[in-house]
């Protein structure tokens, strides 16, 4: 089966940076999601790893490992607007694209 | 980005009524849309794959004669909850791949309250 572990909570501070992390354990791995979702609407679209190493895009970057089983988000500058839950999901061989969803870091973004 | 909507976004029903809920991806062509449901401060949980033109895949446990699931155009998938009850009360979102690296983009979501 698959397992995808995430911490539930995080805090942190406005201005500062966060990384939330994710490790998984799969048969057979193709390839690493981020999204972010508010509370009451679906998730957004954040970023997508299948290689080792960091992706940027803007105040979010992601990070795999493949042979770790380990991948984090990091998020600068935060803002408040940030405080969302971040879900990490993977496709995995014989899943096709089928995401297996972690369950969630819910992250709150102070003053 | 790709953009998908959902309609209703939100619906209240009486208990034994069918439902049902509609997924349009608006700029782009999904063969292969997914409907999943979610209940509060709960992750994702997949219930089907819709394949345009073809049958749906249900995931274990869930019951194909209760989610009745058509993808009848490259646009447009619907789900229909049949005879609700208030146990299938929930958010329910779809999502249609998109893009070289078939990332999934999601719907805006319905909510679903039966009494």
């Amino acid at each position: 089966g698959q397992n995808i572990d995430q911490p539930t909570e995080m805090t942190a501070t406005e201005g500062a940076i966060v990384q939330i992390n994710c490790t998984y354990q799969t048969s057979g791995f193709n390839g690493l999601f981020w999204y972010q979702q508010h509370a009451g609407e679906a998730p957004t679209f954040l970023s997508y790893n299948v290689l080792d190493g960091l992706e940027e895009k803007g105040r979010f970057s992601s990070f795999l490992s493949r042979s770790k089983g380990y991948s984090y988000l990091l998020l600068k500058e935060l803002q408040m607007k940030d405080s969302a839950s971040y879900l990490c999901a993977v496709t995995h061989g014989g899943g096709g694209n089928k995401l297996t969803f972690g369950t969630g870091t819910q992250l709150k973004v102070e003053l | 980005g790709a953009v998908v909507s959902q309609h209703p976004s939100r619906v209240i029903c009486k208990s034994g009524t069918s439902v049902k809920i509609e997924c349009r991806s608006l700029d782009f062509q999904a063969t292969t849309m997914f409907w999943y449901r979610q209940f509060p401060k709960k992750s994702l949980m997949l219930m089907a794959t819709s394949n345009e033109g073809s049958k749906a895949t249900y995931e274990q446990g869930v019951e194909k004669d209760k989610f009745l699931i058509n993808h009848a155009s490259l646009t447009l998938s619907t789900l229909t909850v049949t005879s609700a009850h208030p146990e299938d009360s929930s958010f329910y979102i779809c999502s249609g791949l998109a893009g070289e690296t078939d990332t999934q983009y999601f719907g805006p979501g319905t909510r679903l309250t039966v009494l």
